[in-house]
């Protein structure tokens, strides 16, 4: 099945500098990759995702990129403020007959005033 | 995803007693899923149903079980087989050709 690798676990930030997290997936049939922000004791909350059909998408000050060949994709985020700390999780839609989205172990996101 | 509903919040139980956590949903999504959240291991699926009256066994389902016998509702139960349940579980419904997922609000559960 799918397998999914997320790095950094942890990173933190001066406010204003950007952040980068990067994802990689085993299955290269899979074709849409999720981002989510998870703010302590709540709900992950889709953010952006991209599909396998387009190489970057781009959202205010949240970009994500994806690199099929390598299959790797990317979170980019500029301008950081304090309340974009916050866990965030990548994804990937493997193929197959059922949909399973295979979840990254998470990157927890520290951005410091 | 303010039309997923998870109840109740906070739930306790002792050790050997069954429990069953509710999730409602009035997005009409026909997928819906239950996950788990440990603290380092993100979301790992214990149960998925595409369609009512049908749900498939997802990575850790040793220890629940799960019904859906309405489109809207998807409960799970944590059965005392289920050797470290204390966690905060997920409930999720899917829609769209890409299977995009929104959250209910979560339950904590923690066991005595």
């Amino acid at each position: 099945g799918e397998n999914v690798e997320q790095h950094p676990s942890t990173l933190s930030v001066q406010e204003g500098d950007s952040a980068v997290i990067k994802c990689t997936y085993s299955d290269s049939a899979s074709n849409y990759f999720p981002w989510y922000k998870q703010e302590l004791g709540k709900r992950p909350q889709l953010i952006i995702d991209i599909r396998s059909n387009v190489g970057e998408k781009k959202d205010q000050r949240i970009a994500v990129t994806l690199n099929k060949t390598a299959k790797h994709f990317s979170l980019h985020i500029t301008e950081t403020q304090p309340e974009d700390s916050a866990v965030y999780f990548c994804a990937a839609r493997g193929s197959g007959g059922y949909q399973k989205v295979t979840f990254g172990i998470g990157t927890k996101l520290q951005v410091i005033p | 995803d303010g039309g997923i509903t998870q109840s109740p919040k906070y739930l306790f139980r002792k050790e050997g007693q069954n429990v069953t956590l509710s999730c409602e949903q009035n997005l009409n999504h026909d997928a819906m899923y239950w996950y788990r959240q440990d603290p380092g291991q993100g979301l790992r699926l214990i149960y998925y149903s595409q369609i009512v009256n049908d749900f498939q066994k997802g990575d850790i389902a040793e220890g629940y079980s799960v019904s859906r016998e309405k489109k809207e509702s998807f409960p799970l139960t944590v059965t005392s087989a289920q050797k470290n349940p204390t966690a905060f579980y997920l409930c999720a419904s899917g829609t769209g050709a890409y299977n995009e997922q929104f959250f209910g609000p979560g339950t904590r559960l923690t066991v005595l």
